[in-house]
């Protein structure tokens, strides 16, 4: 079982919609990255949280540490917001790391 | 301020050759962290470095090496290549080990 687990790998939506990207953890962590990436282009960093909720323009991401959980939501979507959602976690290795565990990725594609 | 450059951008090498790559972080940055994507893995962490020194090593076979100079550029060399080793090298940096990575837009490596 890999340690970062997303869901939906794959979701097609239609513009304006509210999208939710899932994302389950089983280590424990410092902090947990929402990356974007579209296709044949590099990895944008969208948020980085240890707790809580961040909310930049349209996006949202919110984290449960408790039940090692989060949340991406895109609100009204957009054609230009279709793109890989990755997430990744900073894990608690017993010392100060920078290393990153990703998720396989969320596939969305928002139609006209 | 300027982003995280990847040089080169796009590399063909032959089975057996050996390859450097390098990352100019961004300025003041000292942590950078090296990944690997590819199609059937996703990413995965490679190495980090910080202030000239190693802090963590992925899962990867000894011919994959890497280094960090004084001014916080980073190199990371492949020898003896196989063809698994095509994959889009990415490598990412931030002021210190806790915060946001900012990502290169990577070194695309085909071996043939």
């Amino acid at each position: 079982k890999n340690e970062v687990e997303q869901s939906p790998q794959n979701l097609t939506a239609q513009e304006g919609e509210f999208i939710t990207i899932n994302c389950s953890y089983s280590v424990g962590i410092s902090a947990l990255h929402w990356l974007q990436q579209h296709p044949g282009g590099g990895i944008v960093s969208l948020f980085m949280l240890s707790s809580g909720k961040k909310k930049h323009g349209r996006l949202i991401a919110t984290i449960n540490i408790q039940e090692k959980h989060s949340s991406l939501h895109i609100t009204a979507s957009h054609p230009r917001d279709s793109a890989v959602y990755i997430c990744a976690v900073r894990g608690v290795y017993g010392g100060a790391t920078n290393k990153l565990i990703f998720g396989t990725g969320t596939l969305l594609a928002v139609q006209p | 301020k300027a982003g995280v450059t990847q040089t080169p951008r796009y590399l063909i090498k032959t089975r057996g050759q050996q390859v450097t790559l390098s990352c100019s972080p961004i300025s003041g940055h000292r942590s950078v962290s090296w990944y690997q994507q590819t199609p059937g893995q996703g990413l995965q962490f490679l190495f980090e470095y910080f202030s000239e020194t190693q802090r963590n090593k992925g899962n990867f076979p000894g011919r994959f090496s890497g280094r960090q100079f004084s001014n916080s550029r980073s190199e990371m060399n492949v020898s003896t290549l196989e063809l698994g080793d095509s994959a889009l090298y990415l490598c990412a940096s931030s002021a210190t080990w806790a915060d946001e990575q900012y990502f290169g837009p990577g070194t695309r490596l085909t071996v043939t």
